[in-house]
Protein backbone atom coordinates (compact mmCIF):
# COMPACT_ATOMS: atom_id res chain seq x y z
CA UNK A 1 0.00 0.00 0.00
CA UNK A 2 1.94 3.42 -1.34
CA UNK A 3 -0.68 5.59 0.55
CA UNK A 4 -1.95 7.42 -2.01
CA UNK A 5 -5.58 7.03 -2.59
CA UNK A 6 -7.57 7.17 -5.99
CA UNK A 7 -10.91 7.26 -6.63
CA UNK A 8 -12.86 5.93 -8.18
CA UNK A 9 -11.10 2.55 -9.35
CA UNK A 10 -13.06 2.70 -12.48
CA UNK A 11 -14.63 5.01 -14.88
CA UNK A 12 -17.15 3.73 -17.73
CA UNK A 13 -18.80 7.15 -19.89
CA UNK A 14 -19.49 8.30 -23.24
CA UNK A 15 -17.51 10.40 -25.50
CA UNK A 16 -18.41 14.45 -24.77
CA UNK A 17 -18.38 13.99 -21.30
CA UNK A 18 -17.08 15.32 -18.42
CA UNK A 19 -15.45 13.73 -15.30
CA UNK A 20 -13.42 14.36 -11.75
CA UNK A 21 -10.56 11.85 -10.95
CA UNK A 22 -9.94 12.37 -7.11
CA UNK A 23 -6.20 11.60 -5.52
CA UNK A 24 -5.36 12.33 -1.55
CA UNK A 25 -1.78 11.98 -1.38
CA UNK A 26 0.29 10.16 1.63
CA UNK A 27 0.19 11.68 4.79
CA UNK A 28 3.10 14.51 4.62
CA UNK A 29 3.24 14.62 1.21
CA UNK A 30 3.17 18.27 -0.23
CA UNK A 31 3.65 16.97 -4.33
CA UNK A 32 0.94 15.88 -6.23
CA UNK A 33 1.57 14.41 -10.33
CA UNK A 34 -0.86 12.89 -12.92
CA UNK A 35 0.49 10.59 -15.92
CA UNK A 36 -1.27 9.28 -18.50
CA UNK A 37 -0.68 5.64 -19.02
CA UNK A 38 -2.38 3.93 -22.33
CA UNK A 39 -0.32 0.79 -24.69
CA UNK A 40 0.61 3.28 -27.18
CA UNK A 41 1.95 6.27 -24.99
CA UNK A 42 2.99 4.55 -22.23
CA UNK A 43 3.89 6.59 -19.26
CA UNK A 44 2.60 10.18 -19.64
CA UNK A 45 3.44 13.12 -16.87
CA UNK A 46 0.40 15.29 -17.27
CA UNK A 47 0.95 17.97 -14.70
CA UNK A 48 2.90 18.43 -11.00
CA UNK A 49 1.45 20.60 -7.80
CA UNK A 50 3.09 21.59 -4.73
CA UNK A 51 1.51 22.73 -2.15
CA UNK A 52 -1.69 23.63 -4.19
CA UNK A 53 0.55 25.64 -6.61
CA UNK A 54 1.30 24.40 -10.08
CA UNK A 55 4.81 23.47 -11.04
CA UNK A 56 5.17 22.09 -14.23
CA UNK A 57 3.06 20.79 -17.12
CA UNK A 58 3.84 17.95 -18.96
CA UNK A 59 1.85 16.94 -22.26
CA UNK A 60 -1.84 17.60 -20.84
CA UNK A 61 -4.39 18.72 -23.02
CA UNK A 62 -6.17 22.17 -22.57
CA UNK A 63 -9.70 19.65 -22.73
CA UNK A 64 -7.90 18.24 -18.98
CA UNK A 65 -7.25 20.44 -15.71
CA UNK A 66 -6.24 19.85 -12.40
CA UNK A 67 -5.94 21.41 -9.16
CA UNK A 68 -4.53 20.77 -5.93
CA UNK A 69 -6.68 22.02 -2.57
CA UNK A 70 -5.58 23.27 0.25
CA UNK A 71 -6.00 19.69 1.97
CA UNK A 72 -3.56 18.62 -0.31
CA UNK A 73 -5.29 16.51 -2.53
CA UNK A 74 -5.54 16.83 -6.08
CA UNK A 75 -8.72 16.62 -8.46
CA UNK A 76 -7.90 15.88 -12.73
CA UNK A 77 -10.69 16.87 -14.53
CA UNK A 78 -11.36 15.62 -18.37
CA UNK A 79 -13.85 17.38 -20.26
CA UNK A 80 -15.33 16.82 -24.09
CA UNK A 81 -13.97 13.22 -23.74
CA UNK A 82 -13.03 11.48 -26.96
CA UNK A 83 -12.12 7.66 -27.61
CA UNK A 84 -8.78 8.19 -27.13
CA UNK A 85 -8.68 9.42 -23.68
CA UNK A 86 -9.39 6.39 -22.65
CA UNK A 87 -6.66 4.78 -20.40
CA UNK A 88 -5.25 4.18 -16.78
CA UNK A 89 -4.69 7.43 -14.63
CA UNK A 90 -2.40 7.72 -12.01
CA UNK A 91 -1.96 10.21 -9.59
CA UNK A 92 1.81 9.99 -7.67
CA UNK A 93 2.95 12.05 -4.23
CA UNK A 94 6.03 12.85 -3.00
CA UNK A 95 7.49 15.14 -0.57
CA UNK A 96 9.60 16.35 -2.93
CA UNK A 97 9.72 19.93 -4.48
CA UNK A 98 10.40 18.74 -7.69
CA UNK A 99 10.89 15.59 -9.26
CA UNK A 100 11.19 13.43 -6.37
CA UNK A 101 10.75 10.03 -5.63
CA UNK A 102 7.12 8.82 -6.36
CA UNK A 103 4.47 7.10 -4.36
CA UNK A 104 1.82 6.10 -7.26
CA UNK A 105 -1.51 5.22 -6.47
CA UNK A 106 -3.31 2.19 -7.66
CA UNK A 107 -5.01 4.36 -10.68
CA UNK A 108 -8.12 5.17 -12.09
CA UNK A 109 -9.39 3.52 -15.17
CA UNK A 110 -11.14 5.29 -17.79
CA UNK A 111 -13.09 3.57 -20.43
CA UNK A 112 -14.57 6.06 -23.25
CA UNK A 113 -17.73 4.44 -25.27
CA UNK B 1 12.28 13.83 -26.15
CA UNK B 2 11.37 10.82 -25.44
CA UNK B 3 13.98 8.35 -23.74
CA UNK B 4 14.72 5.19 -25.75
CA UNK B 5 15.21 1.96 -23.56
CA UNK B 6 16.76 -1.31 -24.62
CA UNK B 7 16.07 -3.95 -24.59
CA UNK B 8 12.36 -4.11 -25.14
CA UNK B 9 11.65 -7.25 -23.65
CA UNK B 10 14.03 -9.82 -21.94
CA UNK B 11 13.55 -12.99 -20.60
CA UNK B 12 16.21 -14.79 -17.63
CA UNK B 13 16.12 -17.67 -15.58
CA UNK B 14 16.45 -16.98 -12.03
CA UNK B 15 19.81 -16.04 -11.02
CA UNK B 16 20.83 -14.80 -14.28
CA UNK B 17 22.16 -10.90 -14.98
CA UNK B 18 20.48 -8.38 -17.08
CA UNK B 19 21.13 -4.87 -17.76
CA UNK B 20 18.79 -2.19 -19.22
CA UNK B 21 19.55 0.49 -21.02
CA UNK B 22 18.19 4.26 -20.96
CA UNK B 23 19.49 6.99 -23.62
CA UNK B 24 18.55 10.55 -24.38
CA UNK B 25 19.38 13.10 -27.08
CA UNK B 26 19.13 15.38 -24.38
CA UNK B 27 21.91 16.41 -21.61
CA UNK B 28 20.61 15.26 -18.83
CA UNK B 29 19.90 16.41 -15.01
CA UNK B 30 18.15 13.58 -13.54
CA UNK B 31 17.23 10.01 -14.38
CA UNK B 32 14.75 8.11 -12.66
CA UNK B 33 13.99 4.24 -12.61
CA UNK B 34 10.63 2.76 -11.66
CA UNK B 35 9.57 -0.82 -11.87
CA UNK B 36 5.87 -1.86 -12.61
CA UNK B 37 4.36 -5.23 -12.57
CA UNK B 38 1.44 -6.18 -14.63
CA UNK B 39 -2.35 -4.57 -13.53
CA UNK B 40 -0.16 -2.59 -10.61
CA UNK B 41 1.30 1.05 -9.90
CA UNK B 42 4.71 1.76 -10.63
CA UNK B 43 7.51 1.40 -8.01
CA UNK B 44 10.28 3.33 -6.91
CA UNK B 45 13.32 1.84 -7.69
CA UNK B 46 16.17 4.93 -7.49
CA UNK B 47 16.97 8.46 -9.02
CA UNK B 48 20.30 9.70 -10.64
CA UNK B 49 21.08 12.90 -10.46
CA UNK B 50 24.00 14.27 -13.24
CA UNK B 51 27.71 13.32 -11.54
CA UNK B 52 27.86 9.75 -12.76
CA UNK B 53 26.69 8.34 -9.23
CA UNK B 54 26.07 4.85 -9.04
CA UNK B 55 23.26 3.59 -6.62
CA UNK B 56 21.47 0.64 -5.21
CA UNK B 57 18.94 -1.21 -4.05
CA UNK B 58 18.63 -4.67 -3.48
CA UNK B 59 21.08 -6.17 -5.83
CA UNK B 60 19.45 -3.63 -8.67
CA UNK B 61 21.84 -1.29 -9.52
CA UNK B 62 22.38 1.93 -11.84
CA UNK B 63 24.84 3.96 -13.16
CA UNK B 64 24.74 7.67 -15.20
CA UNK B 65 27.10 8.01 -17.65
CA UNK B 66 26.65 12.19 -18.06
CA UNK B 67 28.83 12.65 -21.14
CA UNK B 68 26.58 9.81 -23.19
CA UNK B 69 23.16 10.72 -21.63
CA UNK B 70 22.77 7.30 -20.87
CA UNK B 71 21.95 5.68 -17.87
CA UNK B 72 22.41 1.64 -17.07
CA UNK B 73 20.07 -0.51 -14.91
CA UNK B 74 21.64 -3.48 -13.71
CA UNK B 75 19.98 -6.63 -12.16
CA UNK B 76 22.23 -9.54 -10.12
CA UNK B 77 20.83 -12.14 -9.67
CA UNK B 78 18.05 -11.74 -10.54
CA UNK B 79 14.88 -13.60 -8.73
CA UNK B 80 10.94 -13.95 -9.91
CA UNK B 81 10.29 -11.11 -8.21
CA UNK B 82 12.22 -8.93 -10.31
CA UNK B 83 9.61 -9.76 -13.07
CA UNK B 84 7.68 -6.73 -14.38
CA UNK B 85 8.36 -3.35 -17.02
CA UNK B 86 11.26 -1.33 -15.85
CA UNK B 87 10.42 2.22 -17.11
CA UNK B 88 13.38 5.28 -17.23
CA UNK B 89 12.09 8.60 -16.95
CA UNK B 90 14.45 11.61 -17.95
CA UNK B 91 14.86 15.44 -16.55
CA UNK B 92 16.45 17.31 -18.98
CA UNK B 93 18.77 20.36 -18.10
CA UNK B 94 17.91 23.73 -18.63
CA UNK B 95 14.86 23.79 -16.92
CA UNK B 96 12.64 21.82 -19.07
CA UNK B 97 10.70 20.30 -15.61
CA UNK B 98 9.15 17.49 -16.95
CA UNK B 99 9.81 13.91 -16.38
CA UNK B 100 9.54 11.91 -19.87
CA UNK B 101 9.41 7.80 -19.52
CA UNK B 102 10.56 5.14 -21.89
CA UNK B 103 8.49 2.84 -23.34
CA UNK B 104 10.00 0.57 -20.86
CA UNK B 105 11.76 -2.85 -20.72
CA UNK B 106 9.80 -5.80 -19.88
CA UNK B 107 11.65 -8.11 -17.83
CA UNK B 108 10.41 -11.93 -17.28
CA UNK B 109 12.68 -14.01 -15.37
CA UNK B 110 11.77 -18.24 -15.08
CA UNK B 111 12.35 -20.61 -13.24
Amino acid sequence: DSGVTQTPKHLITATGQRVTLRCSPRSGDLSVYWYQQSLDQGLQFLIHYYNGEERAKGNILERFSAQQFPDLHSELNLSSLELGDSALYFCASSVAQGFGPQHFGDGTRLSIL
Amino acid sequence: QQPVQSPQAVILREGEDAVINCSSSKALYSVHWYRQKHGEAPVFLMILLKGGEQKGHEKISASFNEKKQQSSLYLTASQLSYSGTYFCGTESQGGSEKLVFGKGTKLTVNP
